[in-house]
Order: structure tokens, then sequence, then C-alpha cells
């Protein structure tokens, strides 16, 4: 595998289920990112990891928790989601050089979520 | 208030032309700026990046020009092919933001044959 890959590719949850979006990267990154995209909206991001540390909440609802156990990985738990949460989401990775500095970020497919 | 406009949703070219796609920003703290294109069920791809401290930067086909006392960034191709359709998206950070980009709505370019 190469760059950045997320699984599922599709999801459809009912508002009880828990469920769990995962993403990899191959690149040797140290900068994790989880984004948001709904029709007709920017990317929204939801959450940043660098080093694995979270660095980044942006007011993003409880029922969306984020997991990143090594640089490699990341994985967005889902629970008691509503229907305006589906969306696509999407997984990047950058690197961080230091001083405030990001490289570009790479993004993965996505995973497209629906709540029924 | 949106940062990032993208204020074109859509854009047509006869293949071998220029591609002019304009995006502006009103965050003055922007100081890293990048190009994203992204076909249908497929996340977005970098393109091409620059960095405040310059105002062009060319690669292949693709030239990105900023102007930072408009805050007007744009994205030149030529010439354009029919394999560049898609939507491109304009992007922009600031240093110390944990590398949070803050992404336009993009401009679905068509070339068309």
């Amino acid at each position: 595998e190469t760059g950045v890959t997320q699984t599922p590719r599709h999801l459809v949850m009912g508002m009880t289920n828990k469920k769990s979006l995962k993403c990899e990267q191959h690149l040797g990154h140290n900068a994790m990112y989880w984004y948001k995209q709904s029709a007709k909206k920017p990317l929204e991001l939801m959450f940043v990891y660098s080093l694995e540390e979270r660095v980044e909440n942006n007011s993003v609802p409880s029922r969306f928790s984020p997991e990143c156990p090594n640089s490699s990985h990341l994985f967005l738990h889902l629970h008691t989601l509503q229907p305006e949460d589906s969306a696509l989401y999407l997984c990047a990775s950058s690197r961080y050089t230091g001083q405030g500095f990001y490289n570009e970020q790479f993004f993965g497919p996505g995973t497209r979520l629906t709540v029924l | 208030d949106q940062q990032v406009k993208q204020n074109s949703p859509s854009l047509s070219v006869q293949e071998g032309r220029i591609s002019i796609l304009n995006c502006d920003y009103t965050n003055s703290m922007f100081d890293y700026f990048l190009w994203y294109k992204k076909y249908p069920a497929e996340g977005p791809t970098f393109l091409i990046s620059i960095s405040s401290i310059k105002d062009k930067n060319e690669d292949g086909r693709f030239t990105v020009f900023l102007n930072k006392s408009a805050k007007h960034l744009s994205l030149h191709i030529v010439p354009s092919q029919p394999g560049d359709s898609a939507v491109y998206f304009c992007a922009a950070s600031a240093r110390g933001s944990q590398g949070n980009l803050i992404f336009g709505k993009g401009t679905k370019l068509s070339v068309k044959p």
C-alpha cells in the first residue's frame, strides 16, 4: 500500500450504532488530520494529531472521538450520530518540519458516511 | 465568514488554452497557500504550493501566482488538457496553526476537446 488509505470506503449506520473509521499513512509523516466534507460546503478540519498528540479540536461534537495509537494510524470512533452527520470523511497526513511549519497534506480517498 | 473564497463555482475552457482559477483570502496571517485537485469519489490531490515569501511558483504546466497586497492567488494551467477536468480547491494556512488548512469551496474546471 502506498499513500494514505481509508477503510471502509462506504458506511451506512443507524443513529444508535457505534462504528469506527480507519486511516493509515505509508508516507513516514508525523501529523494526521480528520476532515469533513458536506454537500456544498468547504472541507472542515475536525481534528489534528501532531507527533501523536491531539493539537486541534475544532468544536467537534463528542459523538466523534478520534484516536491516534501511533504516527501511522488514525481512527475516528462514531456513536449516536445524527442524519446531518452524513458526509464524506477525509483523512490526511503531512510532515511537521519544526518551528511551526507543516508541509503539504496528502489525502486518503475518504469514507462516504450515511446516517439513517 | 469564509476566510478563503473561490468565487467562480465553475469554469469551462477549450483544450490547449489557458485555464485561470482564482482565489481570495481575508486572513493576513496566512503564509502558505496550496492548490488541490479532486476527482469524484477520490480524495483531494496536492498540486502545487507557494510560500508568502514568493510571488510565483511553477511546476510543469501549473503556475501559482500570489499577490499579497490584494490577498489574491491564482492557478494557471497551460496548456489545458481534458484530463485536467476536476474540482480545484484553494487552501491556506498560517504558521503555528498546526497545519490547519482553510479550504475554499472549489471551482469545477471542464476542459473540452
